[in-house]
C-alpha cells in the first residue's frame, strides 16, 4: 500500500523568507502523480501544485515550487517570499491506483510578521 | 460555478442517531469521494465512486454507507453514529482519472456526543 509521510508537524517562517516543507512517499509504481494541497483556516482544500513522476522537471507555480527526487521518493514544497496568507495546513498527496489520493498527516505553516 | 457543495456545514448528533451528508458537484465529474479528516492523520478515504452506479470501500469504511444517486450526487450515511465518528468530512470529485487532482467541498464538521 502506498503511504505518504510528512515529518514536520509544524513549521514557522518569517514573512518574505523561504520555507521548505518535506514529504516522502512509498510506492512500487513507476508512473504516478503527486500533489500539494493548502488548507487555510476556512477549511477549504486548495490545490497548490502537481507533479507528474515521468517528468524530470520540477513543477513551479508562481512562488511555489517542488523539489522532486524520484529515486529518493521525496517531494518537498518550497514557498518563496512567504506571505501572511500562506499560513495554513499543507498536505502532500499521492495519486494511488484506482484514482485515489492518499494524503500525508499535514504540516502546519505559521508565518511571522 | 458552485463546484462541490456539501450540506450541512455543521452537525451535532447523539450517539446512535443516524444522518446523511449530502454532496453534489456541477462540473460533470465522473468520480466522487468521501474523506474524513482527523488531527494528526490527514485525510482518509471512506468510500469512493469511480462512476455513476459504482461504489467502493476506501481505507476506513466501517460504520458508513454511501449512495451514488446520479452523476452529480454522492451521499454518505451514518446509520448509528458513534463518538469515534466525530470528524470533519470532505466530499471531493475528479474528472477522468484524477490526474489534475480533486475539487473539494468545504467540509462538514460532525460532532457525536
Amino acid at each position: 500500500a502506498q503511504t505518504v509521510t510528512q515529518s514536520q508537524p509544524e513549521m514557522s517562517v518569517q514573512e518574505a523568507e523561504t520555507v521548505t516543507l518535506s514529504c516522502t512517499y512509498d510506492t512500487s509504481e513507476s508512473d504516478y502523480y503527486l500533489f500539494w494541497y493548502k488548507q487555510p483556516p476556512s477549511r477549504q482544500m486548495i490545490l497548490v501544485i502537481r507533479q507528474e513522476a515521468y517528468k524530470q522537471q520540477n513543477a513551479t507555480e508562481n512562488r511555489f515550487s517542488v523539489n522532486f527526487q524520484k529515486a529518493a521518493k521525496s517531494f518537498s514544497l518550497k514557498i518563496s517570499d512567504s506571505q501572511l496568507g500562506d499560513a495554513a495546513m499543507y498536505f502532500c498527496a499521492y495519486r494511488a491506483s484506482g484514482n485515489k489520493l492518499v494524503f500525508g498527516a499535514g504540516t502546519i505553516l505559521r508565518v511571522k510578521s | 460555478n458552485a463546484g462541490v457543495t456539501q450540506t450541512p456545514k455543521f452537525q451535532v448528533l447523539k450517539t446512535g442517531q443516524s444522518m446523511t451528508l449530502q454532496c453534489a458537484q456541477d462540473m460533470n465529474h465522473n468520480s466522487m469521494y468521501w474523506y474524513r479528516q482527523d488531527p494528526g492523520m490527514g485525510l482518509r478515504l471512506i468510500y469512493y465512486s469511480a462512476s455513476e452506479g459504482t461504489t467502493d470501500k476506501g481505507e476506513v469504511p466501517n460504520g458508513y454507507n454511501v449512495s451514488r444517486l446520479n452523476k452529480r450526487e454522492f451521499s454518505l450515511r451514518l446509520e448509528s453514529a458513534a463518538p469515534s465518528q466525530t470528524s470533519v468530512y470532505f466530499c471531493a470529485s475528479s474528472l477522468g482519472q484524477g490526474l489534475n487532482g480533486y475539487t473539494f467541498g468545504s467540509g462538514t464538521r460532525l460532532t457525536v456526543v
